[in-house]
C-alpha cells in the first residue's frame, strides 16, 4: 500500500485550457473524495464518489468542473476552460468506510496564467 | 455539519506537551472528532479521531470531554517537525435519504509553531 497517489504534482497551463488530474485511491478503499484548497485558507469539499457512483458534489463544482470515476477504482478531476481563479491545490482522499481514517494524497497545484 | 473552533495559533517549547483545544458544541451523537494536520504545500496528514472515549494512536492522544462538546488534541513531546496547521473536523454522518456522505469539513485550524 502507497498510499493516495496524484499526478501530476504541479501543472502549469493557460487561461482558456484544458486540464486533467488523476487520483489513485488506496486499494481498497471504495470512498473517494476530491477538495481544492487556495493559499491560507483549509480545503474545501468539491465532490464525493463511492465506487463509481457521484453521489454528492459541492456548489463549488461549476459546470467546467467534471470528475469521473469509471471503475470505481481511480478517479479524474477535469477542468475546462480554465481561469485564474481556479489556481489552487487539488486534492484527493479515500476511506474505507465513512466512520474510518480518510488518507490524503500529496495534492497537485494547479497555476493559471 | 457540526461547527468547530479553533484557536487561531499556539506556541509551543520542543520537548513539551502540546494541547490543542477545540469547540464543537454543536456536534450530534453520531458524528466523529478527526483531527488533521497540514505541513506547508503537502497534503493533509491524518493523526487521529472518536467518537465519545479517548484515543491514543502512536501520534497523538484525542481527550474528549463527556459531554462531547470540546475535545484536545495532545502530542506529548512536541518536537519541530510537529510545526503545522492542525486541524479539528466534525465528520458528518450519511444521512438516510439525504445527501451528505461522510465528508470532512476543515476550517481555519491552529497553526502550532513548535520552537527550540
Amino acid at each position: 500500500d502507497t498510499g493516495v497517489s496524484q499526478d501530476p504534482r504541479h501543472k502549469i497551463t493557460k487561461r482558456g485550457q484544458n486540464v486533467t488530474f488523476r487520483c489513485d485511491p488506496i486499494s481498497e478503499h471504495n470512498r473517494l473524495y476530491w477538495y481544492r484548497q487556495t493559499l491560507g485558507q483549509g480545503p474545501e469539499f468539491l465532490t464525493y464518489f463511492q465506487n463509481e457512483a457521484q453521489l454528492e458534489k459541492s456548489r463549488l463544482l461549476s459546470d467546467r468542473f467534471s470528475a469521473e470515476r469509471p471503475k470505481g477504482s481511480f478517479s479524474t478531476l477535469e477542468i475546462q476552460r480554465t481561469e485564474q481563479g481556479d489556481s489552487a491545490m487539488y486534492l484527493c482522499a479515500s476511506s474505507f468506510r465513512w466512520n474510518t481514517e480518510a488518507f490524503f494524497g500529496q495534492g497537485t497545484r494547479l497555476t493559471v496564467v | 455539519d457540526a461547527k468547530t473552533t479553533q484557536p487561531p495559533s499556539m506556541d509551543c517549547a520542543e520537548g513539551r506537551a502540546a494541547n490543542l483545544p477545540c469547540n464543537h458544541s454543536t456536534i450530534s451523537g453520531n458524528e466523529y472528532v478527526y483531527w488533521y494536520r497540514q505541513i506547508h504545500s503537502q497534503g493533509p496528514q491524518y493523526i487521529i479521531h472518536g467518537l465519545k472515549n479517548n484515543e491514543t494512536n502512536e501520534m497523538a492522544s484525542l481527550i474528549i470531554t463527556e459531554d462531547r462538546k470540546s475535545s484536545t488534541l495532545i502530542l506529548p513531546h512536541a518536537t519541530l517537525r510537529d510545526t503545522a496547521v492542525y486541524y479539528c473536523i466534525v465528520r458528518a454522518a450519511p444521512e438516510a435519504g439525504g445527501t451528505s456522505y461522510g465528508k470532512l469539513t476543515f476550517g481555519q485550524g491552529t497553526i502550532l509553531t513548535v520552537h527550540p
